[in-house]
């Protein structure tokens, strides 16, 4: 079974630049979140979709970021303009939420850096 | 906003060893999951364990719900159980998302 799917892996780019970054959750997953991972902070979310409907978007950090779930198979969280503040690593998750079980899984990540 | 603290935040040990890695939470949860982050920046899921005793290999984990804690046990360490050990809940009313502690960066010598 494939899992969270991220893209891209790394990503170097300069300050003021567009940044998009990709998440496929796991096939039938209902929800979808989004983490971020500094020194600094820990883990923390940034935001969450449940039927591809932001649930909460509280975690965002300022209106530079945005994120997008345009259908079931594929989310988007884009930073614009970036800042090397934003430089971290970025996880997607997915999860069935059941009610019951609703155990998350973590794609690899994609590693930010903004110079 | 609830609060979950893990302990110790470092451990070394000798490979073969035993631990005990704690994780104590100040609300309710209906969801949490230890994860093991390697070196190369994975999370694994290790166990979804809300509460009650679960085993997997040389790893169990039990959470007790009623006192709010829950603990990681790790027998006959090996060099490649290095890495940060995550416990993470979720509680009512929050939908699905996970709070997570700190850490425990645990290293295994050879």
């Amino acid at each position: 079974d494939a899992g969270v799917i991220q893209s891209p892996r790394h990503e170097v780019t300069e300050m003021g630049q567009e940044v998009t970054l990709r998440c496929k959750p796991i096939s039938g997953h209902n929800s979808l979140f989004w983490y971020r991972q500094t020194m600094m902070r820990g883990l923390e979310l940034l935001i969450y979709f449940n039927n591809n409907v932001p649930i909460d978007d509280s975690g965002m950090p300022e209106d530079r970021f945005s994120a997008k779930m345009p259908n079931a198979s594929f989310s988007t969280l884009k930073i614009q303009p970036s800042e090397p503040r934003d430089s971290a690593v970025y996880f997607c998750a997915s999860s069935l939420q059941s009610g019951i079980h609703n155990e998350q899984f973590f794609g690899p990540g994609t590693r930010l850096t903004v110079l | 906003g609830i609060q979950v603290e893990q302990s110790p935040p470092d451990l070394i040990l000798q490979e073969g060893a035993n631990s005990t890695l704690r994780c104590n939470f100040s609300d309710s949860v209906n969801n949490l999951q230890w994860f093991h982050q390697n070196p190369w920046g994975q999370l694994i899921n290790l166990f979804y364990i809300p509460s009650g005793t679960k085993q997997n290999g040389r790893l169990s984990a039990t959470t007790v719900a009623t006192e709010r804690y829950s603990l990681l046990y790790i027998s006959s360490s090996q060099t490649t159980d290095s890495g940060v050990y995550f416990c993470a809940v979720g509680i009512y009313n929050q939908g699905g998302k996970l709070i997570f502690g700190q850490g425990t960066e645990l290293s295994v010598k050879p």
